[in-house]
Order: structure tokens, then sequence, then C-alpha cells
């Protein structure tokens, strides 16, 4: 699992409720990646990191913030969460190899937003 | 539209038995091809990645190929367990070395009986 956590692993909440979940690595990987798996999608990029403080939108960014302030830690806020946000999300990191960048992936955070 | 179509959607097979999944694609410009494991309630894991030169490759029990010029890959599964049973997801890549731009299948979901 390339030394990858996720936390929480479950989380329940309610609309209009800010939520932040957390990605934290052992490796010191400079990508680090934030998914979200949806049935009838496949996995979409929400933000990525290519380094302490250095972050960027991927194609469903809206309604997420991301924060990086340690190599080891990748930080997802939903500001005002909302019933469309409920979704399995995965964090992921990177690892150059002589074809191409393998993504290796955290065991995932189930949110429900009621 | 770049896309990714996998088929089938879902298949079951005995605990033995051989088994290939498709994958086809229409992304360009095509850099690689991925495919992962994933099991029910965990994160991807990957098994292959071919870049548009390697027609095969093999990881264990699971050989892939590619034809880029048809744009087609497969997986393929010898001698089958229940611990394949996941679902299989086809990844395709259409910038080298850039992990922003990769482009999801849905999955198969492969069921192993015994």
């Amino acid at each position: 699992d390339a030394g990858i956590t996720q936390s929480p692993r479950h989380k329940v909440t309610e609309t209009g409720t800010p939520v932040t979940l957390r990605c934290h690595q052992t490796e010191n990987h400079r990508y680090m990646y934030w998914y979200r798996q949806d049935p009838g999608h496949g996995l979409r990029l929400i933000h990525y990191s290519y380094g302490v403080k250095d972050t960027d939108k991927g194609e469903v960014s809206d309604g997420y913030s991301v924060s990086r302030s340690k190599t080891e830690d990748f930080l997802l806020t939903l500001e005002s969460a909302t019933s469309s946000q409920t979704s399995v999300y995965f964090c992921a990191i990177s690892v150059a190899t002589s074809v191409a960048d393998t993504q290796y992936f955290g065991p995932g955070t189930r949110l429900t937003v009621l | 539209k770049n896309q990714v179509e996998q088929s089938p959607q879902s298949l079951i097979i005995l605990e033995g038995k051989n088994c290939t999944l498709q994958c086809n694609y229409t992304v360009s410009p095509f850099s690689n091809l991925r495919w992962y494991k994933q099991d029910t309630g965990r994160g991807p894991v990957s098994l292959t990645i071919m870049t548009f030169s390697e027609n095969t490759k093999s990881n264990g029990r699971y050989t892939a190929t590619l034809d880029a010029d048809t744009k087609q890959s497969s997986l393929h599964i010898t001698a089958s367990q229940l611990s394949d049973s996941a679902s299989y997801i086809c990844v395709v890549s259409d910038n080298a070395g850039n992990n922003r731009k990769l482009i999801w299948g849905l999955g198969t979901s492969l069921a192993v009986n015994p």
C-alpha cells in the first residue's frame, strides 16, 4: 500500500458542515492526489499536489479545497458539504518507473452527506 | 472526446477457468495503458502498465495485451482463483508521466465462484 493511510475511513455528516479528510504517506513522495469514486463514473481527480504548498485543480474541484503543509500530509476539505459529495474518496501517490509514473492508492474514505 | 470503454460490465466464472476482459479506448494522443485491480472496499492496485510499443505484459497469472493500431487492450486471467474476484479497471494516459491526465474506465466486475 506504499505506506498510505487515510482518516477517517468512514464519516457521516450533515449538509452544510465542513469536513476534512486526511491522507498520510510515510515515504516522502512528491506527488499526491485526491480522487472520488462514484457508481457510473470512473475515478475522477479532484486536486493534486506536486510539493509542499504546491497544489492544483483536477477535473472535479468545485466545492473542494486542499492543503499540503508537510510532505507527508495532504488534506482535502469540503467547506460546506452537500449530498452530491457523498462518495468514496481515495488518496494516491505516484512513483516513477521506467515506463511511467505508477500510482498507489490508499484504502479510501467513505463519506455520506445527509 | 477521450473515452475508455470496458466489456463485459460483469462476469461470473468458475474457479480454475480462464477469462479475458476487454478495453477499447479513443484517447489521443496515447501515452500508456494501465490495468488496475480493485477489491471491494479497497483502493485500486496496479497490475500492468504498457506503452504503445509493448504488445504484451504479464504479471503472474495476469497477461495484458495492447493493440495501439486498433486501440484495444485485453486482460487475460489464467487459472482463476477466488481471490481474483474484484473489479478490473482499464486506465489510459494521454500525456507521458502525467497522472493528471488519466482517463479511467468503469471497470469489469469479476466474480469467481467455487
